[in-house]
């Protein structure tokens, strides 16, 4: 059971670039959503979805979108790469209402901005 | 100030000693509270939820203080294998409003 799978692993980009992060979960979950852990920050909520077809906007917004097209799978894209977006970035799935159930993490993508 | 507050350590213990962190939160409306640990380079996982009675897990215990608006854990008997950050969670009702705290290093010395 390989729960929620991220990738790539690893990414380099030049300022500018667009790429676009993978989140799959196979455990049927209804909630998805993407953090940004930085350090002495914590993990901070980017995008979130509710269920399949749906998005909504986390604590950091800006600079990234989100799509959810299938239910098992949450993309993240950045436009438009800037210095400040590198993180370690993990996407996480919940059953339900998230503030009752704990959340299911990937092994994270760690991006670099040159 | 941030809604959740942790102490970021490091905790430097030996094997077999016990060690408390705590964990503050701001907003009254908290409504559920976790434990999560993080090795490092590695994805957070859950390591118990924390609940109104308080909660022991083996050598874990977890306790809520709502009037003073923290949460603890409690580690008996440290292992080696216990080294790792320890993020704390307060969550909400709503989806979007789920706030990690920054984590507090803990490393158990032999």
């Amino acid at each position: 059971n390989a729960g929620v799978t991220q990738t790539p692993k690893f990414r380099v980009l030049k300022t500018g670039q667009s790429m676009t992060l993978l989140c799959a979960q196979d455990m049927n979950h209804e909630y998805m959503y993407w953090y940004r852990q930085d350090p002495g920050m914590g993990l901070r909520l980017i995008h979130y979805s509710v269920g399949e077809g749906t998005t909504a906007k986390g604590e950091v917004p800006d600079g990234y979108n989100v799509s959810r097209l299938k239910k098992q799978n949450f993309l993240l894209g950045l436009e438009s790469a800037a210095p400040s977006q590198t993180s370690v970035y993990f996407c996480a799935s919940s059953g339900t209402e998230h503030s009752n159930q704990p959340q299911h993490f990937g092994d994270g993508t760690r991006l670099s901005i040159l | 100030r941030k809604e959740v507050e942790q102490d970021p350590g490091p905790f430097n213990v030996p094997e077999g000693a016990t060690v408390a962190f705590n964990c503050t939160y701001s907003n009254s409306a908290s409504q559920s509270f976790f434990w999560y640990r993080q090795d490092c380079r590695k994805e957070p996982k859950l390591l118990m939820s924390v609940y109104s009675s308080g909660n022991e897990d083996g050598r874990f215990t977890a306790q809520l203080n709502r009037a003073s608006q923290y949460i603890s854990l409690l580690i008996r008997d440290s292992k080696l294998s216990d080294s790792a950050t320890y993020l704390c969670v307060a969550g909400y009702s709503s989806a979007s409003k789920i706030i990690f705290g920054s984590g507090t290093r803990l490393s158990i010395r032999p």
